[in-house]
């Protein structure tokens, strides 16, 4: 069955400190796969995308993403975070044209 | 900003009456989604419209029916709202007709009491 895993409900880092959120999905071929953040009462914005090429996709806000097929993988990075980073983020895959599933979110806490 | 408004932003309503929520955008795009998130389960895709008066059902469309008369608005009925159906419900908008993202409407936050 199609399914988005995000495997870590909730993380907290420091303010300064990098940042990794998993994402694992399952699908046979080579999926559209996406990163979307939101904000508390907010909509969902796009972090990023990855459609084809180059696995490392860099997105807005100083995020970036790599692609692994290996381990059906789409692992969300940010080298610095930032208090604005604190929010909630879901990994999105895109199955057929109107099929996009997603993960049950992780959501950020950002320290002092 | 995809042009996407959602009405009413919030409403209470009481099990067993019917609520409609509205969508409306500006940008005369084919492609409509309704999902509903939920804790625990992100959005789930309810219903979707891939133009005027087509429509075909999502993952979790049981208890749900929706309309589209006209390109700007989607409309999502509950015909009978049960406490299940409280969750907030997003809107959501293709620009092309490929394989691309979906933007988002800011969501109604929907109480069935």
């Amino acid at each position: 069955a199609q399914s988005v895993t995000q495997p870590d409900i909730h993380i907290t880092v420091s303010e300064g400190a990098s940042l990794e959120l998993r994402c694992n999905y399952s699908y046979g071929a080579t999926p559209y796969l996406f990163w979307y953040v939101q904000s508390p009462g907010q909509g969902l914005q796009l972090l990023l995308k990855y459609f084809s090429g180059d696995t490392l996709v860099q997105g807005i806000k100083g995020f970036e993403a790599e692609f692994k097929r290996s381990q059906s993988s789409f692992n969300l990075r940010k080298p610095s975070v930032h208090w604005s980073d604190a929010a909630e983020y879901f990994c999105a895959v895109l199955y057929n044209n109107n099929d996009m599933r997603f993960g049950a979110g992780t959501r950020l806490t950002v320290k002092p | 900003d995809a042009g996407i408004t959602q009405s009413p932003r919030h409403k209470v309503t009481e099990t067993g009456t019917p609520v409609t929520l509205r969508c409306h955008q500006t940008e005369n795009h084919r492609y409509m989604y309704w999902y509903r998130q939920d804790p625990g389960h992100g959005l789930r895709l309810i219903h979707y419209s891939y133009g005027v008066k087509d429509t075909d059902k999502g993952e979790v469309s049981d208890g749900y029916s929706v309309s589209r008369s006209k390109t700007e608005d989607f409309l999502l009925t509950l015909e009978s709202a049960t406490s299940s159906q409280t969750s907030v419900y997003f809107c959501a908008i293709k620009r092309v007709d490929s394989y691309t993202e979906a933007f988002f409407g800011q969501g109604t936050r929907l109480t069935v009491v």
